[in-house]
């Protein structure tokens, strides 16, 4: 049972452009949603992550949106850099004994700036 | 280098070998975790550690599958009787012992069964 969903799958931005990847959740239990960013041959790496406290989050040109009510979240990257051609991964966590980090991913959305 | 390592980075093994990986956290971590990640897929759970203690496994991880973490420090995943399925990357893992804190991945072992 898959319990993230993101889309697309595949996205094209010209360099300067806005991204934008979606993510929705199925367990309330849910309640750390990061972002995590992956290179070909490299593990992922966290960009950014929320907390449904609050609504929306920004670390430079990475702005994490979130709608508790949809249970959905999603990754908005300002001014796109060739530099950011990666795959994207959505991912939550909660609910699990002892506050363990176990991350459910998203099945990844493959980025490509076009200079 | 005082991120999370991973050895080795590759593995190429016929079906039915068994096959051994290691994970070296961050020094300070207590928790550890691994997952496996296929072709086009988001890394999937598979186990988790305090310290030495194994405290979650997850239904992917088959009695062919078994990961150690002497003493709380590097950890071991076995893989024994290797199938095709089994090939994938596999991640390591670790993180404070805190809610809600940063978990750092290595570069993984990608497994080839043939």
């Amino acid at each position: 049972q898959q319990q993230v969903k993101q889309s697309p799958q595949s996205l094209i931005v010209q360099k300067g452009g806005i991204s934008i990847i979606n993510c929705a959740y199925e367990n309330t239990a849910f309640d750390y949603f990061p972002w995590y960013q992956q290179f070909p041959g490299k593990g992922p790496a966290l960009l950014i992550a929320i907390r449904p406290d609050v609504s929306e989050k920004k670390e430079g040109r990475f702005t994490i949106s979130f709608n508790k009510s949809a249970k959905q979240f999603s990754l908005h990257i300002m001014d796109s850099q060739p530099g950011d051609s990666a795959t994207y991964f959505c991912a939550a966590a909660g609910g699990s004994i002892q506050g363990a980090q176990k991350l459910v991913f998203g099945q990844g959305t493959r980025l490509t700036i076009n200079p | 280098d005082t991120g999370v390592s991973q050895n080795p980075r590759h593995k190429i093994t016929k079906r039915g070998q068994n096959v051994t990986f290691r994970c070296d956290p961050i020094s300070e971590h207590n928790r550890l975790y691994w997952y496996r990640q296929t072709l086009g897929q988001g890394p999937e759970f598979l186990t988790y550690f305090q310290n030495e203690a194994q405290l979650e496994k997850s239904r992917l991880l088959s009695d062919r599958f078994s990961a150690e973490r002497p003493k709380g420090s590097f950890s071991t995943l076995e893989i024994q009787r290797t199938e095709q399925g089994d090939s994938a990357m596999y991640l390591c893992a670790s993180s404070l012992g805190r809610v809600y804190t940063e978990a750092f991945f290595g570069q993984g072992t990608r497994l080839t069964v043939v």
